[in-house]
């Protein structure tokens, strides 16, 4: 059965950087797309990106523009995002989730989250 | 950017009851390949989102049919028949017509 298992809790110092990955299973990772979307605590979804498993193509939020990169590693089905200049506000919950293989538009799977908390 | 609204903000519903949620658009969510890219998602509590309804209207897979999806260009309206108790949670409403995706503030379903 598709998974996407994403990695652990996080605590960071503001400034600092985080790279959060998502491993897929259960389906041939390069054939969909993967986005990332986060949820602060007690707020709504917030959409970050996407990136072609394939070709490694990206399109990035422009609030995010400059400070997020995603990357994939093919050999081991994992997605990774990577948030730097970290600040209070970035604290949240961050969501991998895939893309719907017929009509690239939806996301049909999505990773359990991975909390990044930015402390002093 | 495209805005998603989304009333009410919570609802408590008798189980058994109907319960509709709206979701209104900044512009048309109408494609000119003839799609309309909105979708809900349900929120249940310390889970991540599940997919309910994609363009419109359609069930996705394992979703009961007491959910349906409704609407038009700007215009769209979630239906569950019978609220039962594991339908709690909050729902959302996407669009990805164009980057970058948004969503909804979100509906917040509880049980009376």
């Amino acid at each position: 059965q598709v998974q996407l298992v994403q990695s652990g809790a996080e605590v960071k110092k503001p400034g600092a950087s985080v790279k959060v990955s998502c491993k897929a299973s259960g389906y041939t990772f390069t054939s969909h797309d993967i986005n990332w979307v986060r949820q602060a605590t007690g707020q709504g979804l917030e959409w970050m990106g996407w990136m072609n498993a394939n070709s490694g193509d990206t399109g990035y939020a422009q609030k995010f523009q400059g400070r997020v990169t995603m990357t994939r590693n093919t050999a081991t089905s994992t997605a990774y995002m990577e948030l730097s200049s970290l600040s209070f506000e970035d604290t949240a919950v961050y969501y991998c989730a895939r893309v719907d293989v017929l009509t690239n538009r939806y996301f049909d799977f999505w990773g359990r989250g991975t909390l990044v908390i930015v402390s002093s | 950017d495209v805005v998603m609204t989304q009333t009410p903000l919570s609802l408590s519903v008798t189980p058994g009851q109907p319960a509709s949620i709206s979701c209104k658009s900044s512009q048309s969510l109408l494609h000119s390949d003839g799609k309309t890219y909105l979708y809900w998602y349900l929120q249940k509590p310390g889970q991540p989102p599940q997919l309910l309804i994609y363009e419109v209207s359609s069930r996705f897979s394992g979703v009961p049919d007491r959910f349906s999806g409704s609407g038009s260009g700007t215009d769209f309206t979630l239906r569950i028949s019978r609220v039962e108790a594991e339908d709690v949670g909050v729902y959302y409403c996407m669009h990805s017509i164009q980057p970058p995706l948004t969503f909804g503030g979100g509906t917040k379903v509880e049980i009376k």
